[in-house]
C-alpha cells in the first residue's frame, strides 16, 4: 500500500517551453502532497506544500508563478513549470500524506521522481 | 525557520564496520526526525524514524538515538553491508498541521567489500 506514482518519469523540452509534472496517489488519498526539487549530489529542497482545493503555499525563494501547482483531487497534484530555462534542470519529486495519524504525525510517502532536462 | 545541518558529508567503511551519520536542527519546536535512504535516481526511502518522546529506536541493525536537549539525532548502522551504499538524509519536521520535512544536506556512504 501507499503507492505514489508520478509522471512522466523522464522529459526533455526546450527553452521557453512549459513542462508538467503529475503526481498521484494510487492506494490511498492525499490530503497533502509536497514537492521538492533536488539538484545533482544535492538535498532535497521544499518547494510547495499543497492541500487538495486550496492554493499551494511556496517556500522562500520559489517563484510560484513559475513553478504552477494544482492539486485538484485527492489523489493528484500537478507541478508546471512555466517557461523553463536550462537551470530549471534537476529532479522533480513529489511525496504524498494521507493525513495525521493519532500518534501525531503522518508519513509522507514519496513518488519516483521526474528528470527534466531543458535545452 | 528550521535548519538541518548533517555530518559527514561522506564516509567510508570497510564492510562489518559500523557507521555513524549525525545531524543537528535549530527549531526546538521540531518532534519528528525520519531518516531515508536514497540510491541514484530512485525516490529516498524511509528506513527509520524517531519522535520526541523517544531517546532511542532501532530496528535490526540500524539504530537513532535523540537528544533533544542538545537539538541532534544520530543514526547507526552496524554490521554495515555493500548494499548498505547509498546516500543517507536525516529531516526534521514539528508535525504541524502541513507536517512539511526539512532535509539535512545528505551523507553518501560506502561500504567497501
Amino acid at each position: 500500500g501507499a503507492v505514489v506514482s508520478q509522471h512522466p518519469s523522464r522529459v526533455i523540452c526546450k527553452s521557453g517551453t512549459s513542462v508538467k509534472i503529475e503526481c498521484r496517489s494510487l492506494d490511498f488519498q492525499a490530503t497533502t502532497m509536497f514537492w521538492y526539487r533536488q539538484f545533482p549530489k544535492q538535498s532535497l529542497m521544499l518547494m510547495a506544500t499543497s492541500n487538495e482545493g486550496s492554493k499551494a503555499t511556496y517556500e522562500q525563494g520559489v517563484e510560484k508563478d513559475k513553478f504552477l501547482i494544482n492539486h485538484a483531487s485527492l489523489t493528484l497534484s500537478t507541478l508546471t513549470v512555466t517557461s523553463a530555462h536550462p537551470e530549471d534542470s534537476s529532479f522533480y519529486i513529489c511525496s504524498a500524506s494521507p493525513g495525521r495519524k493519532p500518534t501525531g504525525y503522518s508519513e509522507q510517502y514519496f513518488g519516483p521522481g521526474t528528470r527534466l532536462t531543458v535545452t | 525557520g528550521e535548519n538541518v545541518e548533517q555530518h559527514p558529508s561522506t564516509l567510508s567503511v570497510q564492510e562489518g564496520d559500523s557507521a555513524v551519520i549525525k545531524c543537528t536542527y535549530s527549531d526546538s519546536a521540531s518532534n519528528y526526525f525520519p531518516w531515508y535512504k536514497q540510491e541514484l535516481g530512485k525516490r529516498p526511502q524511509l528506513i527509520i524514524d524517531i519522535r520526541s518522546n523517544v531517546g532511542e529506536k532501532k530496528d535490526q541493525r540500524i539504530a537513532v538515538t535523540l537528544n533533544k536537549t542538545a537539538k541532534h539525532f544520530s543514526l547507526h548502522i552496524t554490521e554495515t553491508q555493500p548494499e548498505d551504499s547509498a546516500v543517507y538524509f536525516c529531516a526534521a519536521s514539528k508535525g504541524a498541521n502541513t507536517d512539511k520535512l526539512i532535509f539535512g544536506t545528505g551523507t553518501r556512504l560506502q561500504v567497501f567489500p
